[in-house]
């Protein structure tokens, strides 16, 4: 296993609802991407922090928003939650920008 | 144009045989490429780095093609545990930043 961690593994929302998922990066790393899978597709990238600081961030409506804390495990929010917000939340951790990112489990996200 | 284009899939082949994947590129400038493998319902793990010079793994070689914008992927021997989805995933941007770019995955089934 990666060693990068992320909770809750389920979680059902409803429309309008805001959503708060969670990644403790493997120990050493301080880089954190997250990305979202919908079914049938491939990762698509949200944002990275690095640092404690944004680092990029992908074609993703600032509805989406993150964390990164000094520990360097970072939070994904999603606020008013839509039914296209439905997928796979990835977050994947590195131990700098230029390096391997290893992914987590994943958060699987239902918007009802 | 999406930024990575892969063979649609899906590959249904038996035991022993060479299975190849095939993947384009729009972004002439990026920097890094790879193979991840996805099982269904976990997270993607990386396979393998692809080189302009080829490398190869095992049972498994990458190439790419820059001029082609193209990269591919050779499995040979197939065995029942490389059923998976393969996702061909870029790095468009340079260094100091490393927000991969997925495609949306070719899935192969090796039937005994």
């Amino acid at each position: 296993e990666t060693g990068v961690t992320q909770s809750p593994t389920h979680l059902i929302k409803t429309r309008g609802q805001q959503v708060t998922l969670r990644c403790s990066s493997q120990s050493g790393h301080n880089t954190v991407s997250w990305y979202q899978q919908a079914l049938g597709q491939g990762p698509q990238f949200i944002f990275q922090y690095y640092r404690e600081e944004e680092n990029g961030r992908g074609n993703f409506p600032p509805r989406f928003s993150g964390l990164q804390f000094p520990n360097y495990s970072s939070e994904l929010n999603v606020n008013a939650l839509e039914l296209d917000d439905s997928a796979l939340y990835l977050c994947a951790s590195s131990s700098g920008l230029d390096n391997e990112q290893f992914f987590g489990p994943g958060t699987r996200l239902t918007v009802l | 144009r999406k930024e990575v284009e892969q063979d649609p899939g899906p590959f249904n082949v038996p035991e022993g045989a060479t299975v190849a994947f095939n993947c384009t590129y729009s972004n002439s400038a990026s920097q890094s490429f790879f193979w991840y493998r996805q099982d269904c319902r976990k997270e993607p793990k990386l396979l393998m780095s692809v080189y302009s010079s080829g490398n190869e793994d095992g049972r498994f070689t990458a190439q790419l093609n820059r001029a082609s914008q193209y990269i591919s992927l050779l499995i040979r021997d197939s065995k029942l545990s490389d059923s998976a989805t393969y996702l061909c995933v870029v790095n468009p941007s340079g260094a100091g930043s490393y927000q991969l770019t997925f495609g949306k995955g070719t899935k192969l089934s090796v039937i005994p």
